[in-house]
């Protein structure tokens, strides 16, 4: 069984640095592309980007590139998503998602839940 | 960037009645379309696949339609947890691979 278990709920202050999970299994990791969504309170949901573990490609949407990181740890089979300046607009969901078909999202994570607040 | 509109903004049914949701593309996405169901608290959940294919474990109730930039979602007799907010998603066919959602469209008990 596919499973992606997410890292827990976080309360940050602006400005502080922060580094969010996602742990696959019941899959060969390498072999799905792994990729991050947003929830804002009340909103829907948002697509921020998307990165191969097998070889590291990347890509961002466009409304997220240049302000958080995505990466991944093939040997713990773990992708990350990081921000180094966090604003109180971050505050969200954050789903990783992956699949066997790299066009839609077949298995998403339980969501982690970022607050950035003063 | 594709745009991905949905209609009705929101949809009040009863259960037992048939639901029908809609969602445009702003250019064709040919069949490259997903339809998706997230409960209140809870992650979201793929439905459809491919504009028409259910997804592992997807009620019969469900069903997709359409190609290039007007796709359906239909419901076709609403259970009482099919109360829950829909969304539709495409990706590019081309690189650099972008992907969109549309903003949603709450079916709620009437």
């Amino acid at each position: 069984e596919v499973q992606l278990v997410q890292s827990g709920a976080e309360v940050k202050k602006p400005g502080e640095s922060l580094k969010i999970s996602c742990k696959g299994s019941g899959y060969s990791f390498t072999s799905y592309w792994i990729g991050w969504v947003r929830q804002m309170p009340g909103k829907g949901l948002e697509w921020m980007g998307i990165i191969y573990p097998g070889d590291s490609d990347t890509r961002y949407s466009p409304s997220f590139q240049g302000q958080v990181t995505i990466s991944a740890d093939k040997s713990i089979s773990t992708a990350y998503l990081q921000w180094s300046s966090l604003k109180a607009s971050d505050t969200a969901m954050y789903y990783c998602v992956s699949g066997l078909r790299s066009e839609y999202f077949q298995h998403w994570g339980q969501g982690t839940l970022v607050t950035v607040s003063s | 960037e594709i745009v991905l509109t949905q209609s009705p903004a929101t949809l009040s049914l009863s259960p037992g009645e048939r639901a029908t949701l809609s969602c445009r593309a702003s250019q064709s996405v040919s069949s490259y379309l997903a339809w998706y169901q997230q409960k209140p608290g809870q992650a979201p959940r793929l439905l459809i696949y491919d504009a028409s294919n259910r997804a592992t474990g997807i009620p019969a109730r469900f069903s997709g339609s359409g190609s290039g930039t007007d796709f359906t979602l239909t419901i076709s007799s609403l259970e009482p947890e099919d109360f829950a907010v829909y969304y539709c998603q495409q990706r590019s066919n081309w690189p650099p691979y972008m992907y969109t959602f549309g903003q949603g469209t709450k079916l709620e008990i009437k």
